[in-house]
Protein backbone atom coordinates (compact mmCIF):
# COMPACT_ATOMS: atom_id res chain seq x y z
CA UNK A 1 0.00 0.00 0.00
CA UNK A 2 1.10 3.54 -0.89
CA UNK A 3 1.76 6.09 1.66
CA UNK A 4 3.38 9.11 2.48
CA UNK A 5 3.68 9.87 6.29
CA UNK A 6 4.29 13.88 7.11
CA UNK A 7 5.82 14.98 10.23
CA UNK A 8 3.21 16.18 13.22
CA UNK A 9 2.53 19.95 13.64
CA UNK A 10 4.88 22.71 14.10
CA UNK A 11 4.86 26.03 15.79
CA UNK A 12 7.54 28.55 14.99
CA UNK A 13 8.29 32.01 15.59
CA UNK A 14 9.12 34.58 13.01
CA UNK A 15 12.60 34.39 11.85
CA UNK A 16 12.95 30.64 12.94
CA UNK A 17 14.23 27.85 10.54
CA UNK A 18 12.12 24.66 10.51
CA UNK A 19 11.94 21.10 8.03
CA UNK A 20 9.20 19.18 7.57
CA UNK A 21 9.37 16.20 6.44
CA UNK A 22 7.68 13.72 3.94
CA UNK A 23 8.04 9.49 4.31
CA UNK A 24 7.04 7.57 1.49
CA UNK A 25 6.32 3.62 1.23
CA UNK A 26 4.72 1.09 -0.55
CA UNK A 27 6.82 2.00 -3.85
CA UNK A 28 10.08 2.53 -5.26
CA UNK A 29 10.69 6.28 -4.04
CA UNK A 30 13.13 6.94 -6.02
CA UNK A 31 11.37 6.54 -9.45
CA UNK A 32 8.48 8.98 -8.35
CA UNK A 33 8.58 13.14 -7.76
CA UNK A 34 6.96 14.46 -4.88
CA UNK A 35 5.62 17.30 -4.94
CA UNK A 36 4.70 20.12 -2.30
CA UNK A 37 1.24 21.72 -1.88
CA UNK A 38 0.41 24.81 0.29
CA UNK A 39 -2.94 25.53 1.74
CA UNK A 40 -3.71 28.23 4.15
CA UNK A 41 -6.62 27.59 6.45
CA UNK A 42 -9.56 28.00 4.45
CA UNK A 43 -8.52 29.16 0.98
CA UNK A 44 -7.54 27.14 -1.75
CA UNK A 45 -3.81 24.92 -2.96
CA UNK A 46 -1.00 26.04 -4.21
CA UNK A 47 1.53 23.76 -6.18
CA UNK A 48 4.69 25.02 -4.62
CA UNK A 49 7.34 22.65 -6.65
CA UNK A 50 8.01 19.23 -7.06
CA UNK A 51 11.22 17.36 -6.68
CA UNK A 52 13.10 13.61 -8.05
CA UNK A 53 14.12 11.77 -5.60
CA UNK A 54 16.01 9.29 -8.26
CA UNK A 55 18.53 12.67 -8.83
CA UNK A 56 17.13 15.36 -6.58
CA UNK A 57 16.13 17.23 -9.76
CA UNK A 58 14.14 19.82 -8.38
CA UNK A 59 11.61 22.74 -9.95
CA UNK A 60 10.25 25.19 -8.22
CA UNK A 61 6.85 27.35 -8.50
CA UNK A 62 8.23 31.13 -9.08
CA UNK A 63 6.22 32.18 -6.34
CA UNK A 64 7.98 30.47 -3.60
CA UNK A 65 11.44 30.19 -5.43
CA UNK A 66 14.03 31.17 -2.80
CA UNK A 67 11.51 31.25 -0.19
CA UNK A 68 11.42 27.36 0.48
CA UNK A 69 14.38 24.60 -0.23
CA UNK A 70 13.38 20.90 -0.95
CA UNK A 71 15.64 18.05 -0.71
CA UNK A 72 15.04 13.73 -0.22
CA UNK A 73 17.43 11.57 1.25
CA UNK A 74 16.28 8.70 -0.80
CA UNK A 75 18.29 6.05 1.48
CA UNK A 76 15.44 6.64 3.97
CA UNK A 77 12.49 7.25 1.32
CA UNK A 78 12.09 10.72 3.24
CA UNK A 79 11.29 14.26 1.56
CA UNK A 80 11.99 17.36 3.12
CA UNK A 81 10.69 20.87 3.17
CA UNK A 82 12.59 23.83 4.61
CA UNK A 83 12.79 27.01 5.68
CA UNK A 84 15.58 29.45 6.85
CA UNK A 85 13.58 31.81 7.56
CA UNK A 86 9.58 32.07 8.77
CA UNK A 87 6.94 34.57 8.57
CA UNK A 88 3.72 34.57 10.11
CA UNK A 89 2.59 34.12 6.10
CA UNK A 90 4.19 30.78 6.42
CA UNK A 91 1.14 30.21 8.45
CA UNK A 92 -0.71 26.88 6.48
CA UNK A 93 -0.73 23.05 6.03
CA UNK A 94 1.62 21.97 3.70
CA UNK A 95 0.95 18.69 1.56
CA UNK A 96 3.06 15.96 0.16
CA UNK A 97 1.99 14.13 -2.53
CA UNK A 98 3.67 11.70 -5.36
CA UNK A 99 3.50 12.46 -8.81
CA UNK A 100 4.82 10.85 -12.10
CA UNK A 101 3.95 13.83 -14.92
CA UNK A 102 6.59 13.18 -17.12
CA UNK A 103 6.46 9.21 -18.02
CA UNK A 104 3.07 7.88 -16.93
CA UNK A 105 1.30 11.58 -17.07
CA UNK A 106 0.49 11.10 -13.34
CA UNK A 107 -0.53 13.70 -11.38
CA UNK A 108 -1.00 13.73 -7.59
CA UNK A 109 -2.14 10.29 -6.98
CA UNK A 110 -1.03 9.75 -2.84
CA UNK A 111 -0.91 12.33 -0.71
CA UNK A 112 0.39 12.65 2.92
CA UNK A 113 -2.15 13.95 5.70
CA UNK A 114 -0.28 17.41 6.10
CA UNK A 115 1.61 19.22 8.31
CA UNK A 116 0.24 22.46 10.07
CA UNK A 117 2.74 24.96 10.40
CA UNK A 118 2.06 27.91 12.86
CA UNK A 119 4.00 30.80 13.25
CA UNK A 120 3.64 33.17 15.70
CA UNK A 121 5.49 35.92 18.26
CA UNK B 1 1.80 30.98 -16.00
CA UNK B 2 -0.62 28.89 -17.00
CA UNK B 3 -3.42 30.49 -15.08
CA UNK B 4 -6.78 28.20 -14.43
CA UNK B 5 -10.12 29.80 -13.72
CA UNK B 6 -12.68 27.36 -12.04
CA UNK B 7 -17.13 28.37 -12.11
CA UNK B 8 -18.92 28.28 -10.18
CA UNK B 9 -17.32 29.18 -6.75
CA UNK B 10 -19.58 27.52 -4.77
CA UNK B 11 -22.55 25.64 -5.75
CA UNK B 12 -25.41 24.61 -4.16
CA UNK B 13 -27.43 20.58 -5.63
CA UNK B 14 -29.77 18.42 -3.99
CA UNK B 15 -29.03 14.97 -3.86
CA UNK B 16 -29.69 12.67 -7.17
CA UNK B 17 -28.95 16.43 -9.37
CA UNK B 18 -26.84 16.40 -12.27
CA UNK B 19 -24.00 18.78 -11.46
CA UNK B 20 -21.41 20.12 -13.53
CA UNK B 21 -17.80 22.55 -12.62
CA UNK B 22 -16.08 24.22 -15.14
CA UNK B 23 -12.31 24.81 -15.57
CA UNK B 24 -10.96 26.93 -17.94
CA UNK B 25 -7.24 27.26 -18.55
CA UNK B 26 -5.47 30.06 -20.15
CA UNK B 27 -3.86 28.58 -22.97
CA UNK B 28 -3.95 25.24 -23.96
CA UNK B 29 -3.07 22.28 -21.79
CA UNK B 30 -4.23 19.52 -24.23
CA UNK B 31 -5.59 17.53 -21.56
CA UNK B 32 -3.19 17.82 -18.84
CA UNK B 33 -6.07 18.27 -16.68
CA UNK B 34 -6.61 16.76 -13.23
CA UNK B 35 -9.63 16.90 -10.95
CA UNK B 36 -9.31 16.27 -6.82
CA UNK B 37 -12.23 16.18 -4.32
CA UNK B 38 -11.20 17.98 -0.66
CA UNK B 39 -13.59 16.86 2.15
CA UNK B 40 -13.15 18.61 5.31
CA UNK B 41 -10.31 18.34 7.58
CA UNK B 42 -9.14 15.52 4.87
CA UNK B 43 -6.08 16.56 2.14
CA UNK B 44 -7.30 15.99 -1.10
CA UNK B 45 -7.79 12.93 -3.06
CA UNK B 46 -7.57 12.65 -6.95
CA UNK B 47 -10.85 12.04 -9.11
CA UNK B 48 -9.66 12.29 -12.78
CA UNK B 49 -6.52 12.42 -14.40
CA UNK B 50 -5.89 13.47 -18.00
CA UNK B 51 -8.98 15.00 -18.31
CA UNK B 52 -11.04 11.89 -18.46
CA UNK B 53 -9.55 9.12 -16.97
CA UNK B 54 -11.23 7.57 -13.77
CA UNK B 55 -8.64 7.09 -10.93
CA UNK B 56 -8.94 3.58 -9.19
CA UNK B 57 -11.93 3.32 -6.93
CA UNK B 58 -13.62 6.35 -7.98
CA UNK B 59 -17.54 6.09 -8.04
CA UNK B 60 -18.45 5.88 -11.51
CA UNK B 61 -20.69 9.03 -11.28
CA UNK B 62 -17.66 11.09 -11.27
CA UNK B 63 -16.64 11.68 -14.92
CA UNK B 64 -14.37 14.37 -16.61
CA UNK B 65 -14.51 15.88 -20.30
CA UNK B 66 -13.03 18.64 -22.38
CA UNK B 67 -9.63 19.65 -23.82
CA UNK B 68 -7.03 22.28 -24.58
CA UNK B 69 -8.77 24.81 -22.35
CA UNK B 70 -11.96 24.12 -21.39
CA UNK B 71 -12.96 21.18 -18.83
CA UNK B 72 -16.06 19.75 -16.67
CA UNK B 73 -16.47 17.77 -13.96
CA UNK B 74 -19.66 16.20 -13.99
CA UNK B 75 -21.32 13.95 -10.98
CA UNK B 76 -24.22 12.16 -12.69
CA UNK B 77 -26.35 11.89 -9.44
CA UNK B 78 -24.97 13.66 -6.60
CA UNK B 79 -25.16 11.30 -3.20
CA UNK B 80 -24.58 13.16 0.50
CA UNK B 81 -20.70 11.78 0.47
CA UNK B 82 -20.06 14.57 -2.40
CA UNK B 83 -20.33 17.12 0.23
CA UNK B 84 -16.82 18.44 -0.35
CA UNK B 85 -14.78 21.24 -2.13
CA UNK B 86 -13.41 20.31 -5.76
CA UNK B 87 -10.04 21.46 -7.29
CA UNK B 88 -8.62 21.16 -11.14
CA UNK B 89 -5.21 21.25 -11.76
CA UNK B 90 -2.88 21.31 -14.45
CA UNK B 91 0.20 19.36 -14.96
CA UNK B 92 1.48 19.26 -18.76
CA UNK B 93 4.72 21.90 -17.38
CA UNK B 94 6.92 22.12 -14.68
CA UNK B 95 4.55 24.20 -12.87
CA UNK B 96 1.25 22.32 -11.81
CA UNK B 97 -1.52 25.33 -11.11
CA UNK B 98 -4.49 24.60 -9.55
CA UNK B 99 -7.76 26.85 -9.98
CA UNK B 100 -9.27 28.17 -7.03
CA UNK B 101 -12.02 25.61 -5.99
CA UNK B 102 -15.68 24.57 -6.42
CA UNK B 103 -17.18 24.49 -2.75
CA UNK B 104 -20.14 21.94 -3.14
CA UNK B 105 -22.61 22.08 -0.65
CA UNK B 106 -26.08 19.99 -0.77
CA UNK B 107 -29.00 21.37 0.07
Amino acid sequence: EVQLVQAGAEVKKPGESLKISCVGSGYTFANYWIGWVRQVPGKGLEWMGIVYPGDSDTRYSPSFEGQVTFSVDKSISTAYLQWISLKASDTAIYYCARTDPFIAGRPFDFWGQGTLVTVSS
Amino acid sequence: DIQLTQSPSTLSASVGDRVTISCRASQSIGTWLAWYQQKPGEAPALLIYRASTLETGVPSRFSGSGSGTEFTLTISSLQPDDLATYYCQQYNTYSGTFGQGTKLEIK
